[in-house]
């Protein structure tokens, strides 16, 4: 079973408005979540890499401000897409490792669609 | 240069073809190396680790050169099931993403009948 829970698997929104993305570690605890992104035919790309208690850390080009992420406790991260837009619309993707960084578990990924 | 590249693909192979990808890597500083499975609009999945000793699953062999920063997989005796895309996937202890999996863009197999 699934290591790695996300939720919602797809969502559709109006352009303007927010979404928020959850990750859940179900068996561990994750000390460590990253979010990526996924355009059609692309490869996955790193968003930002969110640690436990702390802020995240956001890869050049990704404005912080539009994407927040929270990781309050060591099994729960959320990504707020705020004032979406159309060209938000993408597969968002978290994954989780423990402490040591040896295994990385992927939730089963979001798709967001802003119309 | 891209971080992580693959050949283009898309593969088109018949059943119980075997088929082979590449996949170089560009920062040294690399530490771990894997082989991802994504399937249509799905998660990628964890297929195999990648050693420098070469290591072999099944129908499933992966082989390192540190030197040439080359990753390779070959998939013998092709199933229907293998149909997927396959990503090269490089972490490297580097920089300000401690742990982060860097993605090739992946490479398209189909297997046919």
């Amino acid at each position: 079973g699934a290591v790695v829970s996300q939720h919602p698997s797809r969502v559709i929104c109006k352009s303007g408005t927010s979404v928020k993305i959850e990750c859940r570690s179900l068996d561990f605890q994750a000390t460590t979540m990253f979010w990526y992104r996924q355009f059609p035919k692309q490869s996955l790309m790193l968003m930002a890499t969110s640690n436990e208690g702390s802020k995240a850390t956001y890869e050049q080009g990704v404005e912080k401000d539009k994407f927040l992420i929270n990781h309050a406790s060591l099994t729960l991260s959320t990504l707020t897409v705020t004032s979406a837009h159309p060209e938000d619309s993408s597969f968002y993707i978290c994954s989780a490792s423990e402490g040591s960084l040896n295994t990385i578990y992927f939730g089963e990924g979001s798709w967001l669609t802003v119309v | 240069r891209k971080e992580v590249e693959q050949d283009p693909g898309p593969f088109n192979v018949p059943e119980g073809a075997t088929v082979a990808f590449n996949c170089t890597y560009s920062n040294s500083a690399s530490q771990s190396f894997f082989w991802y499975r994504q399937d249509c609009r799905k998660e990628p999945k964890l297929l195999m680790s990648v050693y420098s000793s070469g290591n072999e699953d099944g129908r499933f062999t992966a082989q390192l050169n540190r030197a040439s920063q080359y990753i390779s997989l070959l998939i013998r005796d092709s199933k229907l099931s293998d149909s997927a895309t396959y990503l090269c996937v490089v972490r490297g202890n580097y920089g300000g993403s401690q742990g982060n999996l860097i993605f090739g863009k992946g490479t398209k197999l189909s297997v046919k009948p």
